[in-house]
């Protein structure tokens, strides 16, 4: 059964400074990996999806890696900002099956 | 493009009443999926639908039923709410095909009482 754990669970860091965010899943055998931002009480936003075939994928200042083999992934935020604020959900989807299958998030906080 | 829209934003209900929860799908997108979002935890799978017909459940009990419409659209009905039926119920759509990103939509905050 494909479990997704992310770590650290919070994250306090202050404005400008770049940060990792990690993700892990037990099974490999993955079609795709999506990260989302949620604000509080908001629904979901994606932020990057890699493909299996895929080692990582850039927008703007984010930049998420895909090591399958290893099952991990990171959340490459370059110069943090207050408005970077939220909880980021990191969620694989299977070969077979159709769910996305969520960790817990990391909720982070960037003061200025 | 439209993106993916939920109705109603918030809901109260007494347990042992029967809720339906609707979404309408980002413009072009032929599935939809369900999702139950506890406080502090990360969203749960409840079913999808594709062509008008279920297409993959997740742990979930029969008291949780869906339809999907022609339009894509789809409702998400819960019958007999229990307290722990309480959360934020998000749902997402997508293509069939290709990278199957998922656009989620808003959210319905329901509280059973």
């Amino acid at each position: 059964k494909q479990e997704v754990t992310q770590i650290p669970a919070a994250l306090s860091v202050p404005e400008g400074e770049n940060l990792v965010l990690n993700c892990s899943f037990t099974d490999s055998a993955i079609y795709n990996l999506q990260w989302f931002r949620q604000d509080p009480g908001k629904g979901l936003t994606s932020l990057l999806l890699i493909q299996s075939s895929q080692r990582e994928q850039t927008s703007g200042r984010l930049n998420a890696s895909l090591d399958k083999s290893s099952g991990r992934s990171t959340l490459y935020i370059a110069a943090s900002q207050p408005g970077d604020s939220a909880t980021y959900l990191c969620a694989v989807k299977n070969q077979a099956g159709t769910a996305l299958i969520f960790g817990k998030g990391t909720t982070l906080s960037v003061s200025s | 493009e439209t993106g993916v829209t939920q109705s109603p934003t918030h809901l109260i209900k007494t347990r042992g009443q029967q809720v339906t929860l609707r979404c309408s799908s980002q413009s072009g997108h032929n599935t939809v999926s369900w999702y139950q979002q506890a406080l502090g935890q990360g969203p749960q799978f409840i079913f999808q639908y594709y062509r008008e017909e279920e297409n993959g459940r997740g742990n979930f009990p029969p008291r949780f039923s869906g339809l999907q419409f022609p339009n894509y659209s789809s409702e998400l009905n819960v019958n007999a709410l229990e307290l722990d039926d309480s959360a934020l119920y998000l749902c997402a759509s997508s293509l069939r095909t290709g990278p199957y990103e998922q656009y989620f939509g808003p959210g319905t905050r329901l509280t059973v009482t």
